[in-house]
């Protein structure tokens, strides 16, 4: 069965610093990959996704992401946070099934 | 305009009482799911609905059954609940099934079993 994996459960930082979640998958075919973001008090929303193209993806509100093939891995960016980018991040896989599998989650909390 | 909705946002009950939540969705999507989220935060399948036909039945308690009347509802039926099923369940809609379809979820309804 294939699993995803975020390794950090919770990070903290200031406004203006850079963000990098890290998202590992362990499934070895063709997957689409996901980042939903859940604001405090908010839904579950999309960031940004990747099919296939440019590893390269770029989602709403200045995230980023990259797929690398080789490390199974679809980690997130941001050059620098804002306080409004506190929030829970969900890193989810398909395995061109169907189902969507999610991360554990990680919690960003941005200090002003 | 709400897309994905669900009642109700809270449910506090007693262990081995019945309950169902419901979900409703006005994107005219054609496929519906059930996630519980729990404790840690991990979000877990449940059910899948396409055209309301069950798509996915992950191992899940046969006490949870979930009820499609249309394409637009799908409720989840809670007999005898424990102290165990103490989540939060979210439901969530897309166009298609799962693959490379985005999918819209509700605020979450917050279970609490006593």
């Amino acid at each position: 069965a294939q699993s995803v994996s975020q390794h950090n459960h919770h990070v903290i930082l200031s406004e203006a610093a850079s963000l990098e979640l890290g998202c590992n998958y362990s499934y070895g075919g063709t997957v689409n990959l996901f980042w939903y973001v859940q604001y405090p008090g908010q839904h579950l929303q999309l960031l940004l996704k990747y099919f296939s193209g440019d590893p390269l993806v770029k989602g709403i509100k200045g995230f980023e992401a990259e797929f690398i093939k080789s490390k199974f891995s679809f980690n997130l960016r941001k050059p620098s946070v804002q306080w409004s980018d506190t929030a829970e991040y969900f890193c989810a896989v398909n395995a061109n099934d169907y189902k969507l599998s999610f991360g554990a989650g990680t919690t960003v909390t941005v200090r002003a | 305009d709400t897309a994905v909705s669900q009642t109700p946002k809270y449910l506090v009950t007693q262990m081995g009482n019945d309950k169902s939540i419901k979900c409703e969705q006005n994107l005219g999507h054609d496929t519906m799911y059930w996630y519980k989220q729990d404790s840690k935060k991990f979000l877990k399948i449940m059910f899948s609905y396409n055209n309301k036909e069950l798509i996915i039945n992950e191992t899940v308690p046969n006490r949870f059954s979930p009820k499609s009347p249309d394409k637009a509802h799908l409720n989840l039926h809670i007999n005898s609940l424990e102290l165990g099923d103490s989540a939060v369940y979210f439901c969530a809609s897309s166009q298609g099934l799962a693959g490379r379809a985005e999918q819209f979820f509700g605020p979450g309804t917050r279970l609490t079993v006593l």
